[in-house]
């Protein structure tokens, strides 16, 4: 059965400081495919990243960056110069080649940035 | 190109009763799945529907039952409600099977008393 865990329940940082994110999956599936999504106050669900199972190419957006190991079945997000505007809760979510569009997400990871 | 809606953003019902929550999917999006956010269990899986069928189910009671229709509207009705149904009820939506991205909408907010 598939599994996402994201072990740090909470992290506080102080505004411009680099922030890291961790998230470890379990899958039986040969294709799948992750996903970070970002949660404001708000509740709304932001979608943040996609990435297949087979496409190990780390990618950069702006500020944020994203690791993907195979190998030690992780799927990092970074925050470079974190901004007051990133706090959220931040879910890595994971959906099987064979579960439709299902998604197993993890714990969230409350991202607090103070100024 | 319009989000996701949910209506209603807030509802207050006393236990016992039955709800029907709503979603309308980005257009031209044809899968909607649910989800129910607790503190204490986090984000879970109620059940998706692709084209008016339902593809996918989570491990929730009876009581909880969805449907679809043929423009891709989806409602989600939960039955003799229990102080547990309060939560945040959220709606995705994407396009098909290959299309893995899925957009939440603002989810509607369920209280049980």
């Amino acid at each position: 059965a598939q599994k996402v865990t994201q072990a740090q329940t909470e992290i506080s940082v102080v505004e411009k400081e680099d922030v890291t994110l961790d998230c470890v999956y379990e899958t039986r599936d040969t294709t799948y495919y992750l996903f970070w999504y970002k949660q404001p106050p708000s509740g709304e669900l932001v979608f943040l990243i996609r990435r297949n199972s087979f496409d190990e190419q780390n990618e950069i957006s702006g500020r944020y960056s994203w690791n993907f190991q195979k190998s030690t079945s992780s799927f990092n997000f970074t925050i470079t110069a974190s901004q007051v505007v990133d706090s959220a809760v931040y879910f890595c979510a994971l959906s099987e080649e064979t579960s439709g569009s299902r998604l197993t997400f993890g714990e969230g990871t409350q991202l607090t940035v103070n100024p | 190109k319009a989000g996701v809606t949910q209506t209603p953003r807030y509802l207050i019902k006393t236990r016992g009763q039955q709800v029907t929550l709503s979603c309308s999917p980005i257009s031209g999006h044809r899968s909607v799945s649910w989800y129910q956010q607790t503190p204490g269990q986090g984000l879970q899986f109620l059940f998706e529907y692709f084209s008016e069928t339902q593809r996918n189910k989570g491990n929730f009671p009876g009581r909880f039952s969805g449907r679809q229709f043929s423009n891709s509207r989806s409602e989600m009705n939960v039955s003799t409600l229990e102080l547990g149904d309060s939560a945040l009820y959220l709606c995705a939506s994407s396009g098909d099977y290959r299309d893995r991205e899925a957009f939440f909408g603002q989810g509607t907010r369920l209280t049980v008393v």
